[in-house]
Order: C-alpha cells, then sequence, then structure tokens
C-alpha cells in the first residue's frame, strides 16, 4: 500500500492570492490525481499529474488557475490560484499503484477556506 | 441523472446497530471502491471489490455486478465509524478514472 501526506492540511487565503498544495507518496506510484471536493458536494477529478510533463485537465479545469507539477513518481503539487470564496473546498491528492488491481490511495486532504 | 447514487443520504443509528449502505451504478466497471471520510476531509480506502464479497473486521461489502449494486455492512456499530462514507466505482480500464456517490453520512449514538 502506499501512504499519501499532503501540506499544508488546511489554510485560510485571502481572495486575489495563491495556494500551493504539496503531494507526499512514500512510494513510486504509476498515476498522482488531484481532486476537489466542495461543500456538500462528491468529490470531482481536477486534473492527472504526469511525471515530467503537463497535466492532463477535466472538463472545467484549466491550467492557468490550476497549475501542476509532478518532477518525480512521489511528488506532486498543486496551486489554486487567483482565489475567490467560491474555491473552498477540500482538495485531494490521490495515487494510483500500478498492477491488475489498480488500487487507488487518498491523501488526508488539505481544507482551503478563501476569504 | 447521477452514474453513482448511494442510499440513504444521511443515517442515525444506536451503538450496536447493523448498518447497511447501498450504492446503485449505472456504468460497466472494473472494480467498486468504497471509501471513509472523517470530518477533517481525509479519506480512507476500506475495500476494492470487483465480484462477491470481502470482509474486514466489522465490515462487509459486497457486490453485484449483474445487477450493478453494492453494499457495505457495519456490524455492532460503534461511536467511531461515525464518518461520511462514499461509493466511487473505477470504469475504463486501468487508465481510467473514478466516478464518486455523493456520499452517506452515518451517526452512530452511544
Amino acid at each position: 500500500s502506499a501512504v499519501i501526506s499532503q501540506k499544508p492540511s488546511r489554510d485560510i487565503c485571502q481572495r486575489g492570492t495563491s495556494l500551493t498544495i504539496q503531494c507526499q507518496v512514500d512510494s513510486q506510484v504509476t498515476m498522482m490525481f488531484w481532486y476537489r471536493q466542495q461543500p456538500g458536494q462528491s468529490l470531482t477529478l481536477i486534473a492527472t499529474a504526469n511525471q515530467g510533463s503537463e497535466a492532463t485537465y477535466e472538463s472545467g479545469f484549466v491550467i492557468d488557475k490550476f497549475p501542476i507539477s509532478r518532477p518525480n513518481l512521489t511528488f506532486s503539487t498543486l496551486t489554486v490560484s487567483n482565489l475567490s470564496p467560491e474555491d473552498s473546498s477540500i482538495y485531494l491528492c490521490s495515487a494510483r499503484s500500478g498492477g491488475a488491481y489498480n488500487e487507488q490511495f487518498f491523501g488526508p486532504g488539505t481544507r482551503l477556506t478563501v476569504l | 441523472k447521477n452514474e453513482v447514487e448511494q442510499s440513504p443520504q444521511n443515517l442515525t443509528a444506536q451503538e450496536g446497530e447493523f448498518i447497511t449502505i447501498n450504492c446503485s451504478y449505472s456504468v460497466g466497471i472494473s472494480a467498486l471502491h468504497w471509501l471513509q471520510q472523517h470530518p477533517g476531509g481525509g479519506i480512507v480506502s476500506l475495500f476494492m471489490l470487483s465480484s462477491g464479497k470481502k470482509k474486514h473486521g466489522r465490515l462487509i461489502a459486497t457486490i453485484n455486478i449483474q445487477e450493478k449494486h453494492s453494499s457495505l455492512h457495519i456490524t455492532a456499530s460503534h461511536p467511531r465509524d461515525s464518518a461520511v462514507y462514499i461509493c466511487a466505482v473505477h470504469y475504463g480500464g486501468s487508465q481510467g478514472n473514478l466516478i464518486f456517490g455523493k456520499g452517506t453520512k452515518l451517526s452512530v449514538k452511544p
């Protein structure tokens, strides 16, 4: 199994600023993902973080708003830019191991509040 | 229409009760996950299954692929089981993504 840590665990930010969230996996994984969970909603995939290349974004999410890095197989960052109150959510990092069973692991989440 | 539907949305139980949470889905899947989310937001994967039944401690998960339905059971429930339980289906093969249900909020009273 893989253990995922995220930093920060929570933050309160001012409108117009940016927040960068770090995700560290304790083992090499094939795929890393970033999800958003808005209040009272289910998780929505923002993007798949690709090692050494640009992330693959889902419909409705753009690189300018959610730049993502993945410099190696165990680390990724998500930046939420130009924050507005609508960005207040839980942001979750997730990783998938290789192999037949595609087990997926989740981080502890980052709770963001934008004032 | 949501592709993954969970019921009930909210569930309150007394300690010791047997609990069932249901998940129905409309897409063809390769696997289904049951996840537990505590108030802080972090998610723990409880089960991943593609057929039959799995058991871990007081938790049991079953899936019926033909009926596109899964259940999560908690025996002898305890207040520490209070959390949101999320069903997610894995579709599209090894590169496919997860579709998540909205979750079932469980509160177990002492």
